[in-house]
């Protein structure tokens, strides 16, 4: 079965840190991905999508596709308190979603 | 980008009834999605929803539960019939942009007494 895997965590990093977060998937034949944020309460909000392996940036955040190794990142930089949610990667053909995982930036 | 709207934003319901959920999107898509969110979960793919051809459902979920309409390419409607308190669920309306962005609505909060 095809899946899109994340660590539940949940993740504290102190401000002014680089937070990352990671999704591993099963399915070699998956090429794009997706990035959601999603505050508590709100429906997820897409942060950025790659869909070539290698780095994207955007801002503080950067995303990493490596289909080697079937892998998905998001680095956040300079985190802020206002970062503080669920962020969510999803598999771009079946939008298949991870578990997502809960981010917490302390100041 | 794309401008979602969902109608109702919440509704509580009683068992054996049936809700019908709105989503317009502010441009023309092709593909549009319903999704089931419950709390403190991920997100849960209900169907896939394209104009023009029958709603594509995903393992778990049937029309006759979950009917969709998609008659333009601005709007769709998911029906929960016969509820049970286990469809208690934030139900999302999303759609994919022709720049392949994929957009969520506000979603529509659903208790089922």
């Amino acid at each position: 079965q095809k899946e899109v895997e994340q660590n539940s965590g949940p993740l504290s990093v102190p401000e002014g840190a680089i937070a990352s977060l990671n999704c591993t998937y099963s399915d070699r034949g998956s090429q794009s991905f997706f990035w959601y944020r999603q505050y508590s309460g709100k429906s997820p909000e897409l942060i950025m999508s790659i869909y070539s392996n290698g780095d994207k940036e955007d801002g503080r955040f950067t995303a990493q596709l490596n289909k080697a190794s079937q892998y998905v990142s998001l680095l956040i930089r300079d985190s802020q308190p206002s970062d503080s949610a669920t962020y969510l990667c999803a598999e771009y053909n079946d939008m298949r979603f991870g578990a997502g995982t809960r981010l917490t930036v302390k100041p | 980008s794309a401008v979602i709207s969902q109608k109702p934003s919440r509704d509580i319901c009683q068992r054996g009834t049936s809700l019908t959920i709105q989503c317009q999107v502010d441009s023309q898509v092709t593909m549009m999605f319903w999704y089931r969110q419950q709390p403190g979960q991920s997100l849960t793919l209900i169907a896939t929803a394209n104009q023009g051809s029958e709603a594509t459902y995903e393992s778990g979920f049937v029309i006759d539960k979950f009917p969709i309409s998609r008659p333009n390419l601005t709007f769709s409607t998911l029906t929960v019939s016969n509820m049970s308190p286990e469809d208690s669920s934030i139900y999302l309306c999303s759609v994919r942009t022709g720049a392949g962005e994929q957009y969520f609505g506000p979603g529509t909060r659903l208790t089922v007494t």
